[in-house]
């Protein structure tokens, strides 16, 4: 079993859309939580962290669950721009680092 | 602004080479690390920096090593390059303490290995 799993999708939503992954994770030790963004071909990049109380960033919301062991990411009205793969990790240290595998999303006109 | 500079962007090898792939950070940062991305398995550890000279194995490091000799550059080294290292490599920092899970990527490497 992956340390962080994630449907891998792809979803396909259409402009204005709410749409929302899921990622669990294993390590019951982790203690920090992220989501990363990729764009097709290009590095990672930090979108937001995920705190216990949950968190918005404009129309980025993420959530934690700690019982559960498992993460959220909510998109609202989403926009073309948004269309990328998204990663999820969970940290216990730096040397600690687990990647999930990533979910595509597309947003259609 | 923020600069993780990997040194090529493409770079295509024969089977057995010495392989260098070099990284410079501009930030300070302490922790520098090294990813492989492959299609379906995410990003796994290669090494992983906390200092100079300083050096830790990740999850895979058969076939692979690093060296850091100064604070801002991470090189990583393929001693004899073999046709299942041709991957995406990404070269990745960040700060040592409350934000060391905030990683900085570079633009990656796409090896091939032939």
């Amino acid at each position: 079993r992956k340390e962080v799993e994630q449907d891998p999708g792809p979803f396909n939503v259409p402009e204005g859309a709410t749409v929302a992954f899921n990622c669990t994770y294993s390590n019951s030790a982790s203690q920090s939580f992220f989501w990363y963004r990729q764009d097709c071909r290009k590095e990672p990049k930090l979108l937001m962290s995920v705190y216990s109380s949950g968190n918005e960033d404009g129309r980025f919301t993420a959530q934690l669950n700690r019982a559960s062991q498992y993460i959220s990411l909510l998109i609202r009205d989403s926009k073309l721009s948004d269309s990328a793969t998204y990663l999820c990790v969970a940290s216990g240290s730096a040397r600690q680092l687990t990647f999930g595998s990533g979910t595509q999303l597309t947003v259609l006109p | 602004d923020v600069k993780v500079t990997q040194s090529s962007r493409y770079l295509v090898k024969r089977t057995g080479e010495k392989v260098f792939l070099e990284c410079v950070q501009d930030m300070d940062h302490e922790n520098m690390f090294w990813y492989r991305q492959d299609p379906g398995l995410g990003l796994r550890l290669i090494y992983f920096s906390y200092d100079v000279k300083m050096k830790e194995k990740g999850d895979i490091p058969e076939g692979y090593s690093v060296s850091r000799e100064k604070k801002e550059r991470f090189s990583l080294i393929l001693e004899s390059a073999s046709t299942n290292q041709t991957s995406m490599y990404l070269c990745a920092s960040s700060f040592r303490g409350g934000d060391m899970a905030k990683l900085f990527f570079g633009s990656g490497t796409q090896l091939s290995v032939l």
